[in-house]
């Protein structure tokens, strides 16, 4: 079975931190995705990777980066939290093998206080 | 503007009926593929099934079933007698290319509460 990992389940962090949510996939996908996702606005993408290195804003990029050294591991990087970005995170990877269906890592929830 | 829309925020139904969830989508693509997944209150997105736009047969997985109607642009699940376990949320997505990428996009969600 797929497995994609998060690092946290839980993470307190302060307003202005710099945060690491950290993504390990174990099925050698091409593509990983970090979502973020509210109460009545669903899941919504911030960035996708297509390939090592290789980074595309999603529909809210804003606040965020991603860093993607090796096919495994996507990371999402918050240069300096603010209480808006207190949510739950998702990473997800796909490969066209499968019609790109998502599988899902576990989640954090991100609080910025 | 909404790509993904889940009218209903909140549905409940009584154990062993059956229930609809729906879903319309907005694209100009010709080749795009509907996904829906459920999340239970622990929190892991769980996906259910799978529809691509040339499949001419409605997709089936189980109790779940997938009501495609592409002129209308729908793609509705429906959950053939309920189990207390199918209380979560629900979220329709689309692949949709953007770009010359392949992402997902998702729906607001429905929550579902099966009730004794």
């Amino acid at each position: 079975d797929v497995k994609v990992t998060q690092s946290s389940r839980y993470l307190v962090k302060r307003t202005g931190e710099k945060v690491f949510l950290e993504c390990v996939q174990d099925m050698d996908h091409e593509n990983m995705f970090w979502y973020r996702q509210d109460p009545g606005l669903g899941l919504r993408l911030i960035y996708f990777s297509y390939d090592v290195k290789m980074k595309e804003k999603g529909d809210i990029p804003e606040g965020y980066s991603v860093s993607r050294e090796k096919k495994e591991r996507f990371s999402l990087i918050l240069e300096s939290a603010s209480t808006n970005q207190t949510s739950m995170y998702l990473c997800a990877s796909s490969t066209i093998q499968t019609n790109e269906k998502l599988f899902f890592g576990s989640g954090t929830q991100l609080s910025v206080l | 503007a909404q790509k993904i829309t889940q009218t209903q925020p909140g549905m409940f139904v009584q154990e062993k009926e059956a229930v609809t969830l729906d879903c319309t989508y907005d694209t100009s693509d010709q080749s795009y593929g509907l996904f829906w997944y459920k999340q239970p209150s622990s929190g892991e997105m769980i996906f259910l099934i799978y529809q691509g736009s040339y499949d001419e047969q409605n997709a089936t997985e189980g109790r779940y079933s997938l009501n495609f109607q592409k002129a209308r642009k729908s793609a509705n699940l429906v959950i053939s007698a309920s189990q207390l376990g199918d209380s979560a949320m629900y979220f329709c997505a689309m692949r949709e290319t953007s770009g010359g990428y392949n992402k997902l996009i998702f729906g607001a969600g429905t929550r579902l509460a099966v009730h004794p």
